[in-house]
């Protein structure tokens, strides 16, 4: 398995300017999250899935827009790029067990500048 | 929304040395993660410990979900446990909230 994969690995974007991030996982998972990690900070969450066809919104998710036609696809959209959205992207995945429940495995990020 | 802080938020070890990072959380949580964010920032698996004991390595973890802290155990520091040690604790289905964070730093 690949687990959680994200590309590109880095992005330069121009203020303005629209992009796609892509997330996928090889785990059958239900769950899927996008985070984002900004200087000497925690991550926070932007939007997150429940299953294919369902999404809702996160603590940061103004700019930003999903989907989530598949289990295995996550993209995160950037609908026109700014500054505060210099950040690194990190992509989840999770699924519910008695073992284990929600526990996420994370993808190795997308470094995003905004300039 | 639940509140998360952890503590120390820098630490300076030698090699070998132990540590004790603490993890406090406002609210009563089912489910509670460690990651180590290597300098490459990659983002790793410790542990999941919603509650009690685990061991790995040089690594332990215990959480106390009625007190509502989890402590990460370091035994003999190496210079690859450098980095920033994150607690996260689940709200909802699969929202983690995360901690600032804990930046370690081991010399040799």
């Amino acid at each position: 398995n690949a687990g959680v994969t994200q590309t590109p690995k880095f992005q330069v974007l121009k203020t303005g300017q629209s992009m796609t991030l892509q997330c996928a996982q090889d785990m059958n998972h239900e769950y899927m999250s996008w985070y984002r990690q900004d200087p000497g900070m925690g991550l926070r969450l932007i939007h997150y899935s429940v299953g294919a066809g369902i999404t809702d919104q996160g603590e940061v998710p103004n700019g930003y827009n999903v989907s989530r036609s598949t289990t295995e696809d996550f993209p995160l959209r950037l609908l026109s790029a700014a500054p505060s959205q210099t950040s690194v992207y990190f992509c989840a995945s999770s699924y519910e067990s008695p073992q284990s429940s929600y526990e996420q495995y994370f993808g190795p990020g997308t470094r995003l500048t905004v300039t | 929304g639940i509140q998360v802080e952890q503590s120390p938020p820098d630490l300076i070890l030698q090699e070998g040395a132990n540590s004790t990072l603490r993890c406090n959380f406002s609210d009563s949580v089912n489910n509670l993660q460690w990651f180590h964010q290597n300098p490459w920032g990659q983002l790793i698996n410790l542990f999941y410990i919603p509650s009690g004991t685990k061991q790995n390595g040089r690594l332990s973890a215990t959480t106390v979900a009625t007190e509502r802290y989890s402590l990460l155990y370091i035994s003999s520091s190496q210079t690859t446990d450098s980095g920033v040690y994150f607690c996260a604790v689940v709200s909802g289905y699969n929202k983690l909230i995360f901690g600032a964070g804990t930046r370690l730093a081991v010399h040799p």
